[in-house]
């Protein structure tokens, strides 16, 4: 039972290139999201889905979109990267928002 | 908003004993879900215990407990007999029916042997 597979594991990327981060569940759950995590700020959402078709923004949206297609599939795109983007990339997956989420690996991305 | 703050950035505990991670916590819904997640270095995030904010009773999952006080906004968590192996960064998190997930900015947990 694969979960939550995100990948890349690591990514590096120069000022302005653009990249996609992707994300797939096998759970046929409803609900998934992005997060990034930065030092002493935990994790903060970047946007999340409750179902194919439909996506919203969370609370540090600019700089990213996302759209969902299939209802397992969530990828995360990063039009011009910003060395403010410099984060580790968390997606997860769950029924709703308000039952046990389940997350990818993660994705260390340094923006140089 | 709603907001989740974790007070203590660093906790240690002896192998053995027993901790309490600290979490606060403000919504202004009455239907909510309370979470504590454990990452440890592998960076997985692992869940460690949920409960309703609709049940009294605290939720328990083997050595870990939850110490829910609705009123007061507290979502305390207790680790006893304490093992290496929870050496972690611990965070708590509130789901709403709003479709969104908030996190404190969590708690990194050292045991010592």
């Amino acid at each position: 039972n694969a979960g939550v597979t995100q990948t890349p594991k690591f990514q590096v990327l120069k000022t302005g290139q653009s990249m996609t981060l992707q994300c797939a569940q096998d759970m046929n759950h409803e609900y998934m999201s992005w997060y990034r995590q930065d030092p002493g700020m935990g994790l903060r959402l970047i946007h999340y889905s409750v179902g194919a078709g439909i996506t919203d923004q969370g609370e540090v949206p600019n700089g990213y979109n996302v759209s969902r297609s299939t209802t397992e599939d969530f990828p995360l795109r990063l039009l011009s990267a910003a060395p403010s983007q410099t984060s580790v990339y968390f997606c997860a997956s769950s029924t709703s928002s308000n039952t046990e989420a389940f997350f990818g690996q993660g994705t260390r991305l340094t923006v140089v | 908003a709603q907001t989740v703050t974790q007070s203590q950035p660093e906790m240690s505990v002896q192998e053995a004993e027993t901790v309490t991670l600290s979490c606060t916590y403000d919504t202004s819904e009455s239907d909510y879900y309370l979470f504590w997640y454990k990452q440890p270095p592998s960076r997985q995030m692992i869940l460690v215990i949920r409960q309703e904010a609709y049940k009294q009773q605290n939720a328990t999952e083997n050595r870990f407990s939850v110490n829910f006080q609705k009123a007061a906004k507290s979502f305390s968590l207790k680790i006893s007999d304490s093992q290496l192996g929870d050496a972690a960064m611990y965070f708590c998190a509130l789901g709403d029916t709003g479709n969104q997930f908030y996190f404190g900015t969590g708690t990194s947990l050292t045991v010592i042997p």
